[in-house]
């Protein structure tokens, strides 16, 4: 099956700097990479996906970059504010048609901290 | 805004017990799932339905069940929990269209 490595574990960044999340896959079938963000006390939350039909997607501060050869993406949050901490997911999902039903295969997480 | 709700926010419960972790969503989805969310381990498909009464085994269903009466309420349960069953449970539901999943604010299980 499918499996996911997300690095680095945890990051520890300053204000306004920017943030790097890398995750690399196993199965060349998936085809839809989300990012989730998990706050404190709270379930995790989509924030941007990426389809393998595109390279790169952008939504303000965040984008998210697709290598299919590779079969790595990486999450890049830019000018970092204390609320971007919180634990971030990656996952890998071979689409919700046929068996696949939207299963998603998700990363370790990575612990983002933002000192003010 | 989609809802997704679980019946406990933190529950306590004794080696050999049978439990039940419950989840609604009103939403109308299709599809439910359970996860168990470990540190270092990331999230990890337990069970998840695509529809009424039906249901598939994730990556780590031993030890666990499921029931889907009704489209709205996916149910966990733990036949006889376990201390190694300690953890965090999530439930999301999606779409059969879509690749989006909603999740509940989860359920911290300690089993003793």
């Amino acid at each position: 099956g499918e499996n996911v490595e997300q690095h680095p574990s945890t990051l520890s960044v300053q204000e306004g700097d920017s943030a790097v999340i890398k995750c690399t896959y196993s199965d060349s079938a998936s085809n839809y990479f989300p990012w989730y963000k998990q706050e404190l006390g709270k379930g995790p939350q989509l924030i941007i996906d990426i389809r393998s039909n595109v390279g790169e997607k952008k939504d303000q501060r965040i984008a998210v970059t697709l290598n299919k050869t590779a079969k790595h993406f990486s999450l890049h949050i830019t000018e970092t504010q204390p609320e971007d901490s919180a634990v971030y997911f990656c996952a890998a999902s071979k689409g919700a048609g046929g068996t696949s039903y939207g299963k998603l295969t998700f990363g370790q997480g990575t612990i983002l901290t933002v000192h003010p | 805004d989609v809802k997704v709700t679980q019946s406990s926010r933190y529950l306590v419960k004794r080696t050999g017990e049978k439990v039940f972790l419950e989840c609604v969503q009103d939403m109308d989805h299709e599809n439910m799932f359970w996860y168990r969310q470990d540190p270092g381990l990331g999230l990890r498909l337990i069970y998840f339905s695509y529809d009424v009464k039906m249901k598939e085994k994730g990556d780590i269903p031993e030890g666990y069940s499921v029931s889907r009466e009704k489209k709205e309420r996916f149910s966990l349960i733990l036949e006889s929990a376990s201390t190694n069953q300690t953890s965090m449970y999530l439930c999301a539901s999606g779409t059969g269209q879509g690749n989006e999943q909603f999740f509940g604010p989860g359920t911290r299980l300690t089993v003793l």
